[in-house]
Parts: structure tokens; sequence; C-alpha cells
């Protein structure tokens, strides 16, 4: 599976957008990117995924870089509630190998949202 | 229930003593995952189970883990002759599929400690 890079930690003041950067610069054509995240002491949860072109939903836009080598995900006003650890990660997308849909987590970026 | 259940949600043991940590799925759910979380670290993957597959097994850390899944639902985590380092959350998830759009639901996770 391609590795992921994300800053350790980030700080975000509330009501301002916050971009998470992650680097997956040895992501191969079959792999998705897909973000989570965990706020303390719950289970890890789903926010968005894409292959290379943006997405946006309810909770968050992504966007991926043409060369897909890194990808930003944005919070566009970003709560209190939103302090989590965001996970970054690249998962096979069809079908071929063991690895196919396994999810592989790395360190991830420790966001705090400060009033 | 609607989301992934694990039972117990905490766990006390002794140094030697097995264990067993149970997950239930989301009914329909073909995937299912378990992962550890040991303190102020990012999930560790375990053992992933899709349909009727093979288990990929590669993330077990010792032969004293071991897991099965009953009639592809209920799953069970096994550690044998528990250790002091074997003590962390461990996460069940579970997915409709390995596909794109197959996002992945944790469990609260069963906290354990060896004692």
């Amino acid at each position: 599976d391609a590795k992921t890079t994300q800053p350790p930690s980030m700080d975000c003041a509330e009501g301002r957008a916050a971009n998470l950067p992650c680097n997956h610069s040895t992501i191969s054509g079959n792999e998705y990117v897909y973000w989570y995240r965990q706020i303390h002491s719950q289970g890890p949860q789903y926010i968005i995924h894409g292959l290379k072109n943006n997405e946006t939903n309810e909770m968050a836009s992504l966007i991926i870089t043409e060369d897909r080598k890194s990808s930003t995900l944005i919070l566009p006003h970003a709560t209190l509630r939103d302090t989590a650890v965001y996970y970054c990660i690249v998962r096979v997308g069809n079908a071929g190998g063991t690895s196919y849909g396994k999810l592989t987590f790395g360190q991830g970026t420790i966001l705090t949202v400060h009033p | 229930g609607a989301g992934v259940s694990q039972s117990p949600s905490n766990k006390v043991t002794e140094k030697g003593k097995d264990v067993e940590l149970r997950c239930d799925p989301i009914s329909g759910h073909t995937a299912l995952y378990w992962y550890r979380q040991s303190l102020g670290q990012g999930l560790e993957f375990l053992i992933y189970f899709q349909g009727n597959s093979a288990p990929d097994k590669s993330g077990l850390p010792s032969d004293r883990f071991s897991a099965e899944r009953t009639g592809g639902s209920v799953s069970t985590l096994t550690i044998q002759r528990t250790q002091q380092e074997d003590s962390a959350v461990y996460l069940c998830a579970s997915s409709l599929g390995r596909g794109t759009n197959t996002e992945a639901f944790f469990g609260q996770g069963t906290r354990l400690t060896v004692v």
C-alpha cells in the first residue's frame, strides 16, 4: 500500500476553514484517497474519499492534485467539535491482491480548533 | 442496533489469562476489520474478513492472537496468554464490501487492560 505523510498537529480558529494536507507521492492508479477522523475516546469516523476529482459532501471537501501525489481535506467552517485526529489513507479500490479494500492508518494529524 | 457493536466495552484481565472480544457488525456488511490502538498511538491493523474469502491475517502480532467470523456475521478476537503489552483499545469495523463506495463503520472499541 502507498504510504501517506501528514503533519503531526495543526491549529485552527473556530469559524475558519481548516486545511489539512496529505502527501501520498507513491500512490498507484487504482488507489483512492480516504479521510477518517477520530474524536477522543471514539471509533474513527468516515469523512470523504476520492480518486482524482475533487469531492464535496456535507462534512468536508477533498482537493486532490492533478498528479495525485497530494491532497487537502477542507473543513469549511471549523467548530470546536471538529477537534480530532484526522487520518489520510490510500486504499486499493478494485479487485486484486490481498490488500484490496484494506484500510491502513498512519499517525494522522491532531487538529485543535480553538475559540 | 444500527451500528457496529463491541463487547465488553472494558475488560481487565490478569497476565497469562485468555480473553475473547466480540464484534457484531452492521447487518448485511460482508467485510469486517479488527484494529488495535495503544495509548496515544495510531490504529494498527490486525485482521480483515471479506465474505467467504480467506481472511487477511497479516497484521496479527503473534500466534497468541486469532479471530473467527461465524456465519459471516459475528466475529470473535481471541488473545491467549495475555501480556501487559496487549493492553490497548481493540476496534472493530464493518463495511458493505471492499469496493470504493463502501466506507467502514467503526464500533466504540473494547478497552483491554492486562494487569
